[in-house]
């Protein structure tokens, strides 16, 4: 299953609503995953389930889709926010193309 | 609460075997529900999962490192390790230990701060 992610490199200003797309090449249910990776720090999790925040995760962050199709949505960006975004689909396990390349989110 | 903590050297040499250890505190790997895990990410570049191993010694690594990688555990350090053997300049990077959400769930719910990892002569 190769996941694929969009845009590369998204800039927005505060405030913004901004959308991250994963793509998987085959359904993986709703087994896909959101991680955080911000600058010079290790990755942590943010959604699983699709939709599931992880324990502290801000409700601006909010997960939606199914099957191939996923969103991970930012509803008021904010500059801790500068970050990459990781998906991982967990349904085909274990595979070794689990991650999205990533999405690199900037502030305007 | 919960920590992992990656440790082992930071330079290796081209042709040597890198080996890394994570050590879990705050909580015990011995029957424990979770698989536990290496990822690593090259500068500037993706995650990479390496493999996972559960306490009991069986393990599921990345065919891409064909029989390249090795995941142990040992439970009575509350450890595990990771062996990468031949390593060339492409496996510089930064290696993650990590632990799956459970046996049976994949994703990666806590991360270690990482360890770098140079490939030099």
């Amino acid at each position: 299953t190769v996941m694929t992610q969009s845009p590369a490199t998204l800039s927005a200003s505060p405030g913004e609503r901004v959308s991250l797309s994963c793509r998987a090449s085959q359904s993986v249910g709703i087994k896909l995953a959101w991680y955080q990776q911000r600058p010079g720090q290790a990755p942590r999790l943010l959604i699983y389930d699709a939709s599931t925040r992880a324990t502290g995760i801000p409700a601006r962050f909010i997960g939606s889709g199914a099957g191939t199709e996923f969103t991970l949505s930012i509803s008021s960006l904010q500059s801790e926010d500068v970050a990459v975004y990781y998906c991982q689909q967990y349904n085909h396990w274990p595979r070794p193309e689990t991650f999205g390349q990533g999405t690199k989110v900037e502030i305007k | 609460q919960l920590q992992l903590r990656e440790s082992g050297p930071g330079v290796v040499k081209p042709s040597e075997t890198l080996s890394l250890t994570c050590t879990v505190s705050g909580g015990s790997i011995n029957n424990s529900p979770h698989y536990w895990a290496w990822v690593r990410q090259p500068p500037g570049k993706g995650l990479e999962w390496l493999g996972s191993v559960f306490y009991t010694d069986i393990n599921y690594n990345n065919p891409s490192f064909k029989s390249r990688v090795t995941i142990s555990v040992d439970t009575s350090k509350n450890q595990f390790s990771l062996n990468l053997t031949s390593v060339t300049a492409a496996d510089a990077a930064f290696y993650y230990c990590a632990r799956h959400a459970s046996y049976d769930t994949y994703y990666f719910d806590l991360w270690g701060l990482g360890a770098l990892v140079a490939v030099s002569s």
